[in-house]
């Protein structure tokens, strides 16, 4: 059982590039978020989702777009990548009965940009 | 809205009792959370609070008052290991946000 997968682990980004990191989830967990941590800061709620086809925005969703197309999946997308988006990224999963189940995380992606 | 505040550092001797406070606003309360996250790793479950009072896991127990807003971590017989940082959350009423404080670093020392 992988839990939440996410990748890359690590990537080095120029100003204005685009990439996408990539969240799998094999636990049928309805509800995933994406999260970002700057050094020695709490997290930070960039979007989630209830559920295939539904997403919302979280505390700072500019710089960046999500979808879900399956349960499964739930892709981030920085369409022109700034400095001010060097961070840590986590995404994480919960299953339903949203407040009594914790938060099953990935192991982060480490992104940088230039 | 919602508001979550924690010490940002402490520091505690191996043996010892430490007690981390999270103080909290929010419009509706569905429980509280208490994760865990070593430097370079992933957050980890530590505690979940709906109910007022003390729930207790081993070395570690949590504290909760709904009506003074109020949580605190209360780790025991410290080990060197628990260096970490310690972050409480929310999810809010009626949004399904999972909000979290900006969380404690505790140092642990020999």
């Amino acid at each position: 059982n992988a839990g939440v997968t996410q990748t890359p682990k690590f990537r080095i980004l120029k100003i204005g590039q685009s990439m996408t990191l990539q969240c799998t989830q094999d636990m049928n967990h309805n509800y995933m978020y994406w999260y970002r941590q700057d050094p020695g800061m709490g997290l930070k709620l960039i979007y989630y989702s209830v559920g295939a086809g539904i997403t919302d925005k979280g505390e700072v969703p500019n710089g960046y777009n999500v979808s879900r197309s399956t349960t499964e999946d739930f892709p981030l997308r920085l369409e022109l990548a700034a400095p001010s988006q060097t961070s840590v990224y986590f995404c994480a999963s919960i299953v339903q009965g949203l407040y009594t189940g914790e938060l099953f995380f990935g192991e982060g992606s480490r992104l940088t940009v230039l | 809205g919602q508001n979550i505040d924690q010490p940002t550092e402490m520091t505690a001797t191996e043996g010892a009792i430490v007690q981390i406070n999270c103080t909290y606003q929010t419009s509706g309360f569905n429980g509280l959370f208490w994760y865990q996250q070593h430097a370079g790793e992933a957050p980890t479950f530590l505690s979940y609070n709906v109910l007022d009072g003390l729930e207790e896991k081993g070395r570690f127990s949590s504290f909760l008052s709904r009506s003074k807003g109020y949580s605190y971590l209360l780790l025991k017989e410290l080990q060197m290991k628990d260096s970490a940082s310690y972050l409480c959350a929310l999810p809010t009423s009626g949004t399904y946000k999972y909000i979290f404080g900006t969380g404690t670093r505790l140092k642990v020392l020999a």
